[in-house]
């Protein structure tokens, strides 16, 4: 299986700050690599598609990039609601879904 | 407005079955792959099972080859996973999650997610 390793796996910031979430692959998988944005008590929530692809009625503030072995998530400008955790999705072998193992992002 | 409303949840004992069933509305179900993803309390998430849209490719993870079993009836709208021989690991919070193919780049990935139904596995 394609293993998926997130780092950090907890963050805190404060409103306003510039943050960026990293997912690796064991193998590369292009650009088959998803974003999903989870609150406490929620489902998850798709924000990014492709690597880089926003997710229809996503802000802006989140962009997704990388491909191969590397990706990174990073919200230019966080606001209230997006302390949450985030958890990267390979979907190269989709016979064989893997996920992260999450980000919390925890406000300072 | 897509929704996936699981059901089926509760409590069993170890080595007891339980069958979860995920209702679709508002797409065309028949068109859709569609998967299963668990969540254990306090813990990431974690593939379980996915189904082509006609039912007839299934995949499973690993632990639970052998004791899980995907099926649908696309006249129904209806998903169902059956869980037999469960166990204490199997405790999770189980969603019903559709699979959508990007049309540029072949890029698949889940766009919408039931609510979760909870199942625990406990003597």
């Amino acid at each position: 299986d394609i293993q998926m390793t997130q780092s950090p796996s907890s963050l805190s910031a404060s409103v306003g700050d510039r943050v960026a979430i990293t997912c690796r692959a064991s193998q590369s998988i292009s650009s088959y690599l998803n974003w999903y944005q989870q609150k406490p008590g929620n489902a998850p929530k798709l924000l990014i598609y492709d690597a880089s692809s926003l997710q229809s009625g996503v802000p802006s503030r989140f962009r997704g990039s990388g491909s191969g072995t590397d990706f990174t998530l990073t919200i230019s400008s966080l606001q209230p609601e997006d302390f949450a955790t985030y958890f990267c999705q390979q979907s190269y072998k989709t016979s064989q879904y893997t996920f992260g193992q999450g980000t919390k992002l925890e406000i300072k | 407005q897509v929704h996936l409303v699981e059901s089926g949840g509760g409590v069993v004992q170890p080595g007891r079955s339980l069958r979860l069933s995920c209702g679709a509305s508002g797409f065309t179900f028949s068109t859709y792959a569609m998967h299963w993803v668990r969540q254990a309390p306090g813990q990431g998430l974690e593939w379980v099972a996915g189904i082509s849209y006609e039912g007839s490719d299934k995949y499973y993870r690993d632990s639970v080859k052998g004791r899980f079993t995907s099926s649908r009836d696309n006249d129904k709208n209806t998903l169902w996973l059956q869980m037999n021989s469960l166990r204490i690991e199997d405790t999770a919070v189980y969603y019903c999650v559709r699979e959508v193919t990007d049309p540029d780049y072949g890029d698949r990935y889940f766009d919408h997610w039931g609510q979760g139904t909870l199942v625990t596995v406990s003597s």
